[in-house]
């Protein structure tokens, strides 16, 4: 597709329950990015995938997250035991670095998650 | 010490001014540094990057670069009520691409 695809727009969640959220990045592009955007509030770092590198999990809050991406390609971040404070917009950006210099990243329009 | 560091504002600037956004990070070893608009309840949008010091222009844009003071800038000429909107600084950190963003400077611009 012409630019970076995020599914579902929209997910409410009961506490507790499981959740998977998909990104399908712009294609050809190597990198892709998770972030967490709670209401009002900047960007938080979750996940970084680099071509084969091994992903950059520093920033998943704890152990209830976890992320892959298959194929080099779509990436699916997935919450376990959701809580409340899970609730957040979910951001999906891919890039194309080059020679170690990031080039620049484009965001999906992202999954709105809401637990109850 | 935050990574990205920005001032959230708002800043209130009336139509047709020059608007100063400002950004300071402390990885010395970053190399890649962007300015993305956000809209409220949308996703981040690309308007400028730059990868060496000085000045970029782009449009009514203009990006400036100091690394030597970890210093970010971005100018919007000729202020419109359309730029109001968060503006997110974001910079790679160091020999990685991670991209690590600021919490925003909100914008408004007076009719």
């Amino acid at each position: 597709g012409a630019g970076v695809s995020q599914s579902p727009s929209n997910k409410v969640t009961e506490k507790g329950k499981d959740v998977e959220l998909r990104c399908d990045p712009i294609s050809g592009h190597t990198a892709l990015y998770w972030y967490r955007q709670s209401l009002g509030q900047g960007l938080e770092f979750l996940i970084y995938f680099q071509g084969n590198s091994a992903p950059d999990k520093s920033g998943l809050p704890s152990d209830r997250f976890s992320a892959e991406r298959t194929g080099g390609s779509v990436s699916t971040l997935t919450i376990q035991r959701t809580q409340q404070e899970d609730s957040a917009v979910y951001l999906c950006a891919s890039s194309l670095p080059l020679r170690g210099v990031g080039t620049e990243a484009f965001f999906g329009q992202g999954t709105r998650l809401t637990v109850v | 010490q935050k990574e990205v560091e920005q001032n959230s504002g708002p800043l209130s600037v009336p139509e047709g001014a020059i608007a100063s956004l400002n950004c300071t990070y402390s990885d010395r070893g970053s190399q890649s540094f962007f300015w993305y608009r956000q809209y409220s309840g949308k996703s981040p949008e690309l308007i400028m990057s730059i990868y060496s010091n000085g000045d970029k222009e782009d449009g009514r844009f203009t990006a400036q670069l100091n690394k030597a003071s970890q210093y970010v800038s971005l100018l919007i000429r000729d202020s419109q009520p359309s730029d109001s909107a968060t503006y997110l600084c974001a910079v790679t950190a160091g020999a990685t691409n991670k991209l690590i963003f600021g919490t925003g400077t909100l914008l408004a611009v007076q009719p």
